[in-house]
């Protein structure tokens, strides 16, 4: 069983330009969760989404980023005109049922590491 | 609102000795606590965590930890470091009821290395 896919690995983008970050969860999995690690930081919450909901995004900033996790085909994270402050490794977790259920575990994948010049 | 410190940013051990790694944390409500491993080029995999059961939790590839409330700890542990265990280790903690509590908050990560 493959784990959680991301893609692309790396990912550079001149400011203003749009990232889109990809996340291909576990098989029988159909919760998604992104995190940011900045740097020098930990990873923090971005969002949580199930099959075309979004559950929670207090985490995502209000303006230039969004999330999506359509009924068919990976989760995408959306950033629009980029800065270089959101230069980042951007981690995407999957579960396989809702994470508000004590002891359950999110299986995270490799993360995408984005440079904005 | 939760929080967590890992002390030291950079570990180093002899192949043998034992691993310390050290998390504290913040939470204003029973936490549920989580150590996490990095290795190169791979996803965050879980080595343990508690859930407001036992104190002393054993994990996978020898690893252990110690929920101390009084102190507000949960250090990493394993009696012998093997090669194999050099890698970036993340302590997380979420509240252990209500809402949310699938909102990891995570420290800024321990890079463990060992030495032969």
């Amino acid at each position: 069983n493959a784990g959680v896919m991301q893609n692309p690995r790396h990912l550079v983008r001149r400011r203003g330009q749009e990232a889109r970050l990809r996340c291909s969860p576990m098989k029988g999995h159909s919760h998604v969760y992104w995190y940011r690690q900045l740097p020098e930081e930990g990873l923090k919450f971005m969002v949580y989404l199930q099959k075309e909901n979004i559950i929670d995004e207090s985490g995502m900033p209000k303006e230039r980023f969004s999330a999506e996790f359509p009924k068919e085909g990976p989760s995408i994270l959306r950033i629009q005109q980029v800065v270089r402050g959101d230069s980042a490794a951007y981690f995407c977790a999957s579960s396989p049922v809702g994470a508000q259920r004590p002891h359950n575990e999110q299986f995270f994948g490799p993360g995408t590491r984005l440079t904005v010049l | 609102a939760q929080s967590v410190t890992q002390l030291g940013s950079h570990v180093s051990v002899s192949e043998g000795a034992l691993v310390l790694l050290r998390c504290n944390y913040s939470s204003s409500v029973p936490p549920y606590l989580f150590w996490y491993v990095q290795y190169p080029n791979q996803g965050l995999q879980l080595l343990l965590k508690y859930t407001s059961a036992a104190t002393l939790v054993k994990g996978i590839n020898g690893f252990e930890a110690e929920f101390k409330k009084s102190e507000t700890s949960f250090h990493l542990t394993k009696p012998s470091a093997h090669m194999s265990d050099a890698a970036e280790y993340f302590c997380a903690v979420t509240r252990g009821s209500g809402g949310s509590n699938y909102k990891l908050t995570f420290g800024k990560g321990t890079l463990l290395t060992v030495n032969p």
